[in-house]
């Protein structure tokens, strides 16, 4: 059974600054990851999504990589801004045709000004 | 905007009596899944479609069920609610060219 955990679970960084988030899964057998932001009592946005062919995917001032053998991702955000303030959360995704995602339970990031 | 709505929004209930949620996309997308988030949980997927008609269970599916009857539908049943199954619910959507899923805004249901 897939699991995958964020760590940490809350992060606090002053506007301007390049931050870290990450994810990491237990079976390496993934097909793809996504990375989501949701904003407080609203539904998820999708950011980016990494097959697991690919080392990373960059959108904008966010980049997203992947290391399949060693069962990590990172969401690497530059240049931080309050608006970037939400939870950050990543899903490993299952192959096939009865495709599924498995999410971690996510970061919740602050910005200050 | 991937053309999703959730129905209702809010919902409180008591216990034993039957709820019906309603996922509805403008899309047809193929594909439609059924997510409750918990605090200490995160997101777990309860049920899925593939098709009309076409559904399977996901990680949490006991107390629940689904129909899809038509493509831009999903309903989740819950037969006789719990106070174990309040939560927010979320529906999501996949393109069929796509692995991205794409979320409602989302039902709270409370159940006393």
């Amino acid at each position: 059974k897939q699991e995958v955990t964020q760590i940490p679970a809350a992060l606090s960084v002053p506007e301007g600054e390049n931050l870290v988030l990450n994810c990491s899964f237990t079976d390496s057998a993934i097909y793809n990851l996504q990375w989501f932001r949701q904003d407080p009592g609203k539904g998820l946005t999708s950011l980016l999504l990494i097959q697991s062919s690919q080392r990373e995917q960059t959108s904008g001032r966010l980049n997203a990589s992947l290391d399949k053998s060693s069962g990590r991702s990172t969401l690497y955000i530059a240049a931080s801004q309050p608006g970037d303030s939400a939870t950050y959360l990543c899903a490993a995704g299952s192959g096939g045709s009865n495709y599924k995602l498995t999410f971690g339970k996510g970061t919740l990031l602050t910005v200050n000004p | 905007d991937a053309g999703i709505t959730q129905s209702p929004r809010h919902k409180v209930t008591e216990t034993g009596t039957p709820v019906t949620l309603r996922c509805h996309q403008t899309e047809n997308h193929r594909y439609m899944y059924w997510y409750r988030q918990d605090p200490g949980h995160g997101l777990r997927l309860i049920h899925y479609s593939y098709g009309v008609k076409d559904t399977d269970k996901g990680e949490v599916s006991d107390g629940y069920s689904v129909s899809r009857s038509k493509t831009e539908d999903f309903l989740l049943t819950l037969e006789s609610a719990t106070s174990s199954q309040t939560s927010v619910y979320f529906c999501a959507i996949r393109p069929g060219s796509t692995d991205t899923q794409y979320f409602g805004p989302g039902t709270r249901l409370t159940v006393l």
